[in-house]
């Protein structure tokens, strides 16, 4: 399967702030991207579709101005939290879509907390 | 769209028992079904998969079933050892979309 690199893995800071989360595909071309929210003792929320070369895939409820992504390379997508607020605070995790089918292969995740 | 629930939400068994895990999904497009095992603060990291022309997977201690007309799977775990112990999703895919729909997890833990 795919090798999945996210960084950073860890981010602690002040309410305001924007924040870039890095998800590489070192081993596989990846047109396709995803991005997902898990809270403590909850289950992965997919927040957006990546899409090489073209605009992202929102889902309902997740705001596209507040939740930046963009998908420049078949082995770089990046989601970036603006004005992030306390209630940002989450796990974020992104994984790599094999194809139709096929298993998703998830990065390390980058846990955010916002002061 | 799809909807995804899974039973039991924990679920505690003595080492060397069986665990099963049950999910029942939605949509009848959905054709493939993952589980995945995620340790505290770690990467949801993938066990077995079905894929909807298979009634029945197994990899050693690990087995999944598929049921498409009652709409639901479920994950077989045998002789359980501690390291078992882990939250497991199951989730429901319709192919085409890549589109994963995770269940709630089932929270796993094997007692020595």
């Amino acid at each position: 399967g795919a090798v999945v690199s996210q960084h950073p893995s860890r981010v602690i800071c002040k309410s305001g702030t924007s924040v870039k989360i890095e998800c590489r595909s070192l081993d596989f071309q990846a047109t396709t991207m995803f991005w997902y929210r898990q809270f403590p003792k909850q289950s992965l929320m997919l927040m957006a579709t990546s899409n090489e070369g073209s605009k992202a895939t929102y889902e309902q409820g997740v705001e596209k101005d507040k939740f930046l992504i963009n998908h420049a390379s078949l082995t770089l997508s990046t989601l970036t939290v603006t004005s992030a607020h306390p209630e940002d605070s989450s796990f974020y995790i992104c994984s790599v879509g094999m194809g139709a089918s096929q298993p998703q292969h998830f990065g390390d995740g980058t846990r955010l907390s916002i002061l | 769209g799809e909807n995804v629930e899974q039973h039991p939400s924990t679920l505690s068994v003595q080492e060397g028992d069986s665990a099963v895990i049950k999910c029942t999904y939605s949509d009848s497009a959905s054709n493939y079904f993952p589980w995945y095992k995620q340790e505290l603060g770690k990467r949801p990291q993938l066990i077995i998969d079905i894929r909807s022309n298979v009634g029945e997977k197994k990899d050693q201690r690990i087995a999944v079933t598929l049921n498409k007309t009652a709409k639901h799977f479920s994950l077989h775990i045998t002789e359980t050892q501690p390291e078992d112990s882990a939250v497991y999703f199951c989730a429901a895919s319709q192919g085409y979309g890549q589109n994963f729909v995770f269940g709630p997890g089932t929270r796993l833990s094997v007692l020595p």
